[in-house]
């Protein structure tokens, strides 16, 4: 069975920094586009960034641009996406999400979310 | 532009048939794919590539598209579609995704 499990969501202040993984289970990883999409509590969808199967192509939301990082470990089947500077607008839930096999946008396996709280 | 335009919320009698669209530049260039959110849950798949069906999904919800709209379409909505409905696409620089606002659908 496909399964993205993410972690490492808590409490932050503004300011500070955060990194989650997202682990993958039942594909073959290294073929596949992993993005990061965030919800903030009562919001919609926000599309934060992608990084490619062989981790050289990497994008970013403009919203997030300079202050996140992604990177993967093929060996580990994970995804991580190291956040700075973290402020108040980072609050969300932030979901791993597959690519289905047609490509990117079509994201067809999400995780349930880990959820990062930055408060002042 | 980057934006993709949803109505926010939309009500369709049980049985009924009802669409969703979403309206941006980027979608006479791209795809559209839809995705069915539950409250507490992770977005579901439902429409990739405009108008295929992802696995699992009831032959009831279509997916269309012309110009800078794309639309999904439920025939008979089940008291089980009531949900909130995003649209994602390509933005128009084509290397970042951008979702619509989303679209709560009732099933009345």
């Amino acid at each position: 069975e496909v399964h993205l499990e993410e972690s490492g969501g808590v409490e932050v202040r503004p300011g500070g920094s955060l990194k989650l993984s997202c682990a993958a289970s039942g594909f073959t990883f290294e073929k596949f586009t992993i993005h990061w999409v965030r919800q903030a509590p009562g919001k919609g969808l926000e599309w934060v960034s992608l990084i490619g199967r062989d981790g050289s192509q990497r994008f970013y939301s403009e919203s997030v641009k300079g202050r996140f990082t992604v990177s993967r470990d093929n060996r580990k089947n994970s995804v991580y996406l190291q956040m700075n500077s973290l402020t108040t607008e980072d609050t969300a839930l932030y979901y791993c999400a597959k690519e289905h096999s047609s490509g990117w946008p079509n994201l067809d396996t999400w995780g349930r979310g880990t959820l990062v709280t930055v408060f002042s | 532009s980057s934006e993709l335009i949803q109505v926010p919320a939309v009500s369709v009698a049980l049985g009924r048939s009802v669409s969703i669209t979403c309206q941006g530049d980027s979608l006479s260039m791209y795809y559209a794919s839809w995705y069915q959110q539950k409250p507490g849950q992770a977005p579901t798949l439902v429409i990739y590539n405009k108008y295929n069906r992802a696995s699992g999904i009831p032959g009831r919800f279509s997916g269309s598209g012309s110009g800078n709209t794309a639309s999904l379409t439920i025939t008979g909505a089940q008291a089980e579609d009531e949900a909130d409905y995003y649209c994602n696409s390509r933005d128009s620089s084509g290397s970042r995704l951008v979702f619509g606002g989303g679209t709560k659908l009732t099933v009345l």
